[in-house]
């Protein structure tokens, strides 16, 4: 069955403008969580959507927002964007049990001018 | 907080060398433990998990066992080959349910270890 799409693979943007970015999720999952990958900081976690709605959140800015839709497909949106948001981000996909393996996409690459 | 420690790499080894890559972690509560590997310009592929103590996961003849009394989850194969050269993150899923927030949907990583196999 199809995995996780992530889609674009690549952006570049200027700071100060804002990105979207897109995720579909392996279906019949329900849990989409997003992780942001750098050299410096590694994989971090961004938050957490099930069946529309944020139950978990992490150390991050409030310039990063999410949401859900009811197919389960999941947007990111970074408003504001700085130098230090170039980063690849991930998204995954689980029944959303802890105990459930995430399954993720190939990344968008964000980089920033 | 959680938290998952890698040995650090890079790790370089001849083809058909052992490799053991350690992991420790610390959690709240009682959590899965899962090892992904990522190839270069790739997303992270699920390598294997254990959801209990004592548990061994195992693939592609990689193998861990959970270990409650040491909290460790480590990694090894007996043989690799060249097409193991990748990163290896070993990862944490808490169950914990904490006062003002859950751990849903959260995958604690460690840093990674880079893994390099020479022919």
């Amino acid at each position: 069955k199809a995995g996780v799409t992530q889609t674009p693979r690549y952006l570049i943007k200027t700071r100060g403008q804002q990105v979207t970015l897109s995720c579909s999720p392996i279906s019949g999952h329900r849990s989409v969580s997003w992780y942001q990958q750098t050299p410096g900081q590694g994989l971090q976690f961004l938050f957490e959507y099930f069946s529309e709605t944020q139950r978990n959140k992490g150390n991050f800015p409030g310039r990063f927002s999410g949401r859900q839709f009811s197919n389960s497909r999941s947007e990111m949106n970074v408003s504001t964007l700085e130098l230090g948001d170039s980063a690849l981000y991930l998204c995954a996909s689980s029944r959303g049990q802890s105990n459930q393996p995430q399954h993720f996409g190939d990344g968008t690459r964000l980089s920033i001018l | 907080g959680d938290s998952v420690t890698q040995m650090e790499g890079p790790v370089t080894l001849s083809e058909e060398a052992f490799l053991t890559i350690n992991c420790t972690y610390t959690a709240t509560g009682y959590p899965s433990l899962f090892w992904y590997v990522q190839y270069p310009g790739e997303g992270l592929q699920l390598l294997l998990k254990a959801t209990k103590a004592d548990d061994k996961g195992s693939n592609k003849g990689f193998e861990a066992t959970y270990r409650k009394e040491t909290t460790s989850f480590h990694l090894e194969k007996g043989s690799v080959q060249v097409s193991d050269s990748a990163v290896y993150f070993c990862a944490l899923s808490d169950s914990t349910l904490g006062a003002g927030g859950t751990s849903y949907g959260k995958l604690t990583f460690g840093q990674g270890t880079i893994l390099t196999v020479h022919p």
